[in-house]
């Protein structure tokens, strides 16, 4: 079992710029997070899933997409790029029957 | 949204008990409190969950009073590779809506 990948693990981008990160996960998990982290911060909740088809909205929407076309698989998607917007991007799972969740080794956005 | 509460840091030294306390004034109903480690540049990593009263793993405790509006995780016998910072994650009611919420993290240094 490889757990919770991400792809990219860096990537930088210039303001204005699109891009999307891919999290997968093997475990047959229901529920799927993205976070953020900024430097000496704790987590928030910018989008999650409860299933295949499902999005809904965390703590920090704005100016993130998401889909969950496939169960393994869950995407966030950053239309036009923000120097806010650098962070550390964590991707969690979670099967239904507990609250443990499964986090990734996280992505490292930088926007300038 | 009310925030989850902890303390910034705390000190310990080798072989003493460690505990860390997490408010959380508005947690949802039926929502579970976990406990998450994590290490630089690492993916936060769960240690233990519950509902109520006392739960015990290999690694912690937990303790969670009836109002269940605060939570404890005991750490026995720290050594130096417990060092990191430890988050509680609980779901917030605000109104209707209820919102995934990591708390502020608390710094732990373990000390030889």
């Amino acid at each position: 079992n490889a757990g919770v990948t991400q792809t990219p693990k860096f990537r930088v981008l210039k303001t204005g710029q699109s891009m999307t990160l891919l999290c997968a996960q093997d475990m047959n998990h229901e529920y799927m997070y993205w976070y953020r982290q900024d430097p000496g911060m704790g987590l928030r909740l910018i989008h999650y899933s409860v299933g295949e088809g499902t999005t809904a909205k965390g703590e920090v929407p704005d100016g993130y997409n998401v889909s969950r076309l496939k169960k393994q698989n869950f995407l966030l998607g950053l239309e036009s790029a923000a120097p806010s917007q650098t962070s550390v991007y964590f991707c969690a799972s979670r099967p239904t029957a507990s609250y443990e969740q499964y986090f990734g080794p996280g992505t490292r956005l930088t926007v300038t | 949204l009310a925030k989850t509460t902890q303390p910034i840091s705390m000190d310990s030294y080798e072989g003493q008990e460690v505990n860390i306390t997490c408010s959380h004034n508005n947690i949802a109903t039926n929502d579970y409190i976990t406990w998450y480690q994590q290490f630089p540049s690492q993916g936060p990593r769960f240690i233990i969950q519950g509902y109520k009263t006392k739960v015990t793993n290999e690694v912690a405790s937990l303790f969670i009073p009836a109002d269940r509006k605060s939570s404890t995780l005991s750490l026995p016998r720290v050594s130096l590779s417990d060092t990191a910072v430890y988050y509680c994650l609980v779901g917030i009611s605000s109104g209707s809506a209820r919102q995934l919420t990591f708390g502020s993290g608390t710094q732990l240094t373990v000390l030889p």
